[in-house]
């Protein structure tokens, strides 16, 4: 089994540019995560999706942050006007629902897409 | 809200011996999960072990264990036999049970392995 996908791994973009991360959740995962990692805040949480319904949102920066989940295959993470503060790994990690009155596995990392912004 | 602590930035230890790494946390929910995680140098994030907050005997698989102390809200990692193999970044991370859930992380012990 593939684990998660995420595209691409690294992105540089300059500073007021647009950025999307891909994310592929494991084949059968319902939940989606999207974290990010910097050397000062360490691991933070961003949103995530079950089922591709959005659930919580509320670690995103509102503005400029978006994220969507089309179909069961699929995760974007949209970054627009991107500042050099944005400059993180974006982690996408997906879980299994066990079926056990919707308790979910622990969750599974992709490799992460480092962003530079310049 | 939750709030994981992990205090040991650094730790260095021989091989083939056995390692704490310490995981203390906080939180209003009266059940909930524990984990750790391992980042090796690549940056790659793997899942280790999990405890159940319901649960009373203390989690292992292969050579990670834990000692969970729920009155004083710890939880800590214990690799035996440690291997070279083993350097990497710990995170220790918790949510909440009942669906799929934030995972809320500590900022992570680095645990190098002298051979």
């Amino acid at each position: 089994n593939a684990g998660v996908i995420q595209t691409p791994r690294h992105k540089v973009t300059g500073k007021g540019q647009e950025a999307t991360l891909w994310c592929e959740p494991i084949s059968g995962h319902s939940a989606v995560f999207w974290y990010r990692q910097t050397i000062v805040q360490g691991l933070e949480f961003l949103t995530y999706f079950r089922n591709q319904a959005p659930i919580d949102d509320s670690g995103m920066p509102k503005e400029r942050f978006s994220a969507q989940m089309p179909n069961q295959s699929h995760s974007t993470l949209k970054i627009q006007s991107t500042q050099p503060q944005d400059s993180a790994v974006y982690l996408c990690a997906s879980s299994l629902d066990l079926g056990l009155g919707g308790n979910y596995a622990e969750q599974f990392f992709g490799p992460g897409t480092r962003l530079t912004v310049l | 809200a939750q709030k994981v602590t992990q205090t040991q930035t650094s730790i260095s230890v021989m091989e083939k011996t056995t390692v704490t790494m310490d995981c203390v946390y906080e939180t209003q929910d009266s059940s909930y999960f524990l984990f750790w995680y391992k980042q090796t140098a690549s940056g790659e994030i793997v899942f280790l072990i999990r405890q159940d907050s319901y649960k009373k005997e203390n989690a292992t698989v292969g050579h990670y264990s834990l000692n969970f102390q729920k009155p004083k809200s710890s939880i800590g990692l214990i690799i035996t036999a440690t291997q070279i193999e083993d350097s990497a970044v710990y995170f220790c991370a918790m949510r909440r049970t009942g669906g799929a859930d934030r995972l809320t992380f500590g900022k992570g012990t680095q645990l190098i392995i002298q051979p």
